[in-house]
């Protein structure tokens, strides 16, 4: 069946530093991926999401590289800020990975 | 405003009655689910919908029930078979049943529940 994996947290990092959360996926076919970011007590909001293979996703300055080849869609942002201080999700429609707390120090 | 709404956003009960989660939205979307999230866990589907008076159980839905009567509305009732129901619930959206999958879900704010 299908499962998402991702890098266990917490990641520690301090503002403007170079973020990457590692995610892949088993699937049959290439199914539509997604990343989701969750703040404390709250739902989870769609960060970005990437359709087909090599489609890139972006917004915020966090981007995504759909890689059918190593079955990956990691998340990346060249300078994180401490408002980027929260958990991110990454989902493939019903499967989630088990999260990635970010936090981000002045 | 659009969104979705989960009701009440903190629940107790005691161990052994049934209790019912809310869940509505006013997004016109077809589809809805419910998921649950343990501490320092991903989420785990529960059960969805992808039309109204129809719904398919997702990986953990034994001791839960749901009903799609209309397309607004989709209720999950945690039952007294439900062996550890202390949990955070989310319910979800998202806009169509035959996209494939490429539609991203609208999440409510939650349901905090917990049996005493």
């Amino acid at each position: 069946g299908n499962s998402v994996t991702q890098m266990e947290g917490p990641v520690t990092l301090s503002e403007e530093a170079f973020l990457t959360i590692n995610c892949t996926y088993t699937a049959t076919g290439y199914p539509s991926l997604f990343w989701y970011v969750q703040y404390p007590g709250e739902g989870l909001q769609l960060l970005l999401k990437a359709t087909k293979a090599d489609d890139k996703g972006s917004n915020k300055g966090f981007e995504a590289t759909y890689r059918k080849e190593t079955t990956s869609f990691h998340l990346e942002k060249g300078s994180v800020q401490v408002s980027d201080s929260a958990v991110y999700f990454c989902a493939d429609k019903f499967y989630f990975g088990s999260g990635t707390k970010l936090n981000v120090k002045p | 405003d659009g969104g979705i709404t989960q009701s009440p956003k903190y629940l107790f009960r005691k161990e052994g009655q049934n209790v019912t989660l809310s869940c509505e939205q006013n997004l016109n979307h077809d589809a809805m689910y419910w998921y649950r999230q343990d501490p320092g866990q991903g989420l785990r589907l529960i059960y969805y919908s992808q039309i109204v008076n129809d719904f398919q159980k997702g990986d953990i839905a034994e001791g839960y029930s749901v009903s799609r009567e209309k397309k607004e509305s989709f209720p999950l009732t945690v039952t007294s078979a439900q062996k550890n129901p202390t949990a955070f619930y989310l319910c979800a959206s998202s806009l169509r049943r035959t996209s494939g999958g490429s539609d991203e879900q609208f999440f409510g704010p939650g349901t905090r529940l917990t049996v005493l």
